[in-house]
């Protein structure tokens, strides 16, 4: 079982609706969950993180965090062809590793 | 402020040599990390540097090795290049070692032939 799983995708979603993208990870450890966002040939960004259970809401996205079913979710509302993106799930285990999921490419169909 | 660094862009080699990519953290920043990526395993964490001591350290083979200097400048060192190194190599920075936030450098692009 891989440490980090996120469906690779692509996911194809309309502009001006709601991407939905998971996360789920293996270490009960793990403290801090962390969303990245990669266009086409450059580097990650980050985008928000989470350590606490419940929903942390940033302008138009929204992570989930459920611990118990470690499980980690990123809702991005009013999707715009600028998010078309690969989005990387990342966790950091108690060892302070940052433990990443292959990415899921989302592309925001005008 | 400027952002991270990282030297060469692009890099070939051959298999056999050996390669060292540089990184320059922004400026004040004392944790380096670095991660390999390819399209098949994705990121993965190769080892995380902080006031010149390797704090963490993933699962890849000796020949991938790395150092930090006294400015927080950090360099990776990967020996006997094998075909399978052929990846890009991204460098974050963090002001502390722990810190929540990392900002990744744009990345050494090596491929080995």
């Amino acid at each position: 079982q891989k440490e980090v799983e996120q469906n690779s995708g692509p996911l194809s979603v309309p502009e001006g609706a709601i991407a939905s993208l998971n996360c789920t990870y293996s270490d009960r450890g793990s403290q801090s969950f962390f969303w990245y966002r990669q266009y086409s040939g450059k580097s990650p960004e980050l985008i928000m993180f989470i350590y606490s259970n419940g929903d942390k809401e940033d302008g138009r996205f929204t992570a989930q965090l459920n611990k118990a079913s470690q499980y980690v979710s990123l809702l991005i509302r009013d999707s715009q062809p600028s998010d078309s993106a690969t989005y990387l799930c990342a966790v950091r285990g108690g060892n302070e590793k940052l433990t990443f999921g292959t990415g899921t490419r989302l592309t925001i169909i005008p | 402020k400027a952002g991270v660094t990282q030297t060469p862009r692009y890099l070939i080699k051959t298999r056999g040599q050996q390669v060292t990519l540089s990184c320059s953290p922004i400026s004040g920043h004392r944790s380096v990390s670095w991660y390999q990526q390819t399209p098949g395993q994705g990121l993965q964490f190769l080892f995380e540097y902080f006031s010149e001591t390797q704090r963490n350290k993933g699962n890849f083979p000796g020949r991938f090795s790395g150092r930090q200097f006294s400015n927080s400048r950090s360099e990776m060192n990967v020996s006997t290049l094998e075909l399978g190194d052929s990846a890009l190599y991204l460098c974050a920075s963090s002001s502390e070692r722990g810190a929540l936030r990392r900002y990744f450098g744009p990345g050494t692009r090596l491929l080995v032939l």
